[in-house]
Parts: structure tokens; C-alpha cells; sequence
């Protein structure tokens, strides 16, 4: 199997306050997560990519000080929103690639952040 | 970079038809080509993928056909089911890269 798990599934925040989500791969080693963020009716947009024990990759356009990534062992990584703005709301999604596999992702189920 | 478009942004068909979703891709160093299906309020879920090293895989009622001299590859869904209503993802990605380019989705709906 692949599962990938994220938490909180939704979650409603004030603005100006800060959000942790995290993502877990249930029964397989990821060295490499991915976070994206997805507003409605549009793509996946890739917004990192998360190694375990290194710092993240940013893709251009995407604040690495407002949206913080720590990937700390095989089985976690966590996106924290900080200072989080109404215009943040949006669906995050995290996916894994298996250590010992192939560059399949495999995506989490989402979070849905909703900022007042 | 690599740039990925995929066409029909909607298809509506009858139930027990057939279902055929297109994508192109840009960058001929692109080996790696997986479908997802994105149900309402839920992450994507790899249905079927295909490596440059192939041109047709299927499964079951699903096949992904490659074309790597006119990059593009398709998604063919055969006797579709009410619950094949959702939105698919094409994606590709570049040898040696991690990174997956996403198409702009295809709403599909299965009329009963």
C-alpha cells in the first residue's frame, strides 16, 4: 500500500494567527513530500518540495518565511502558515514519493484552511 | 520548463460509453505520465500511470496510450460508471526530476 494522511482535514483560523498541517506517509519511507495548494475549480500548484533532513525547495513566488516546511524523519512533514490572511485560504495537499520506489506520488486527502 | 495542456476542460457522456481525455506535454526529456482522479473535497488518487519505455498500458476499464514523437498521451475510459464522475489530472514529469507538471483537469460527468 501507499497511504498518505494529513491533519487536520479542515481547519478554521483568525487572521493573523499561524497554522500547523501535517503530513504522514502510514506505511511507507518518503524521503521526499511535496506540498500543494489548490483553489477551486483550478490545478495542483506545486508550492515546495521537502527532503528529509535538508531544507525545502521553493518554487518561485511562494514566501519560504510565510510558508514553513519541516521534514524531520521518513514519515513526516509539516507546513506551517504563519500569519495566516484571508487570501491563504485554500485547499493544501501533501504527497509522498516511496524511498525505495519510483517518483510515484502519492497524494494525502487535504486540508481545507479557511482564514477569517 | 515543462509545460502540460490537457483538453476537454468538461466531457459529459452517457453511461455505459466510452471516455477519452488528451494531454500534451512540451519537454521530450518528459518519462513519466500519471493520471489522477480528484473527487469532490478530496486529494488526487493515481489511477494509472505509464513510463516513456511504453506506449499502452491498461487496467480493466482504464488504458493510457503514449505518443512520444507527437508528446501527447491520452486517458481511455471504457463503460463508465456513475461513480467515474470526478475531476482527472494529468501529469508529467522530466527524467531524473521529482517534480510532477499537472494538466488543467477535465471535469468528467457520467450521465445515467
Amino acid at each position: 500500500g501507499a497511504v498518505v494522511s494529513q491533519h487536520p482535514s479542515w481547519v478554521i483560523c483568525k487572521s493573523g494567527t499561524s497554522v500547523k498541517i501535517e503530513c504522514r506517509s502510514l506505511d511507507f519511507q518518503a524521503t521526499t513530500m511535496f506540498w500543494y495548494r489548490q483553489f477551486p475549480k483550478q490545478s495542483l500548484m506545486l508550492m515546495a518540495t521537502s527532503n528529509e533532513g535538508s531544507k525545502a525547495t521553493y518554487e518561485q513566488g511562494v514566501e519560504k518565511d510565510k510558508f514553513l516546511i519541516n521534514h524531520a524523519s521518513l514519515t513526516l512533514s509539516t507546513l506551517t502558515v504563519t500569519s495566516a490572511h484571508p487570501e491563504d485560504s485554500s485547499f493544501y495537499i501533501c504527497s509522498a514519493t516511496k524511498t525505495s520506489g519510483k517518483n510515484t506520488q502519492y497524494f494525502g486527502p487535504g486540508t481545507r484552511l479557511t482564514v477569517l | 520548463g515543462e509545460n502540460v495542456e490537457q483538453h476537454p476542460s468538461t466531457l459529459s457522456v452517457q453511461e455505459g460509453d466510452s471516455a477519452v481525455i488528451k494531454c500534451t506535454y512540451s519537454d521530450s526529456a518528459s518519462n513519466y505520465f500519471p493520471w489522477y482522479k480528484q473527487e469532490l473535497g478530496k486529494g488526487p488518487q493515481l489511477i494509472i500511470d505509464i513510463r516513456s519505455n511504453v506506449g499502452e498500458k491498461k487496467d480493466q476499464r482504464i488504458a493510457v496510450t503514449l505518443n512520444k514523437t507527437a508528446k501527447h498521451f491520452s486517458l481511455h475510459i471504457t463503460e463508465t460508471q456513475p461513480e467515474d464522475s470526478a475531476v482527472y489530472f494529468c501529469a508529467a514529469s522530466i527524467r531524473g526530476a521529482q517534480k510532477l507538471v499537472f494538466g488543467q483537469g477535465t471535469r468528467l460527468t457520467i450521465n445515467p
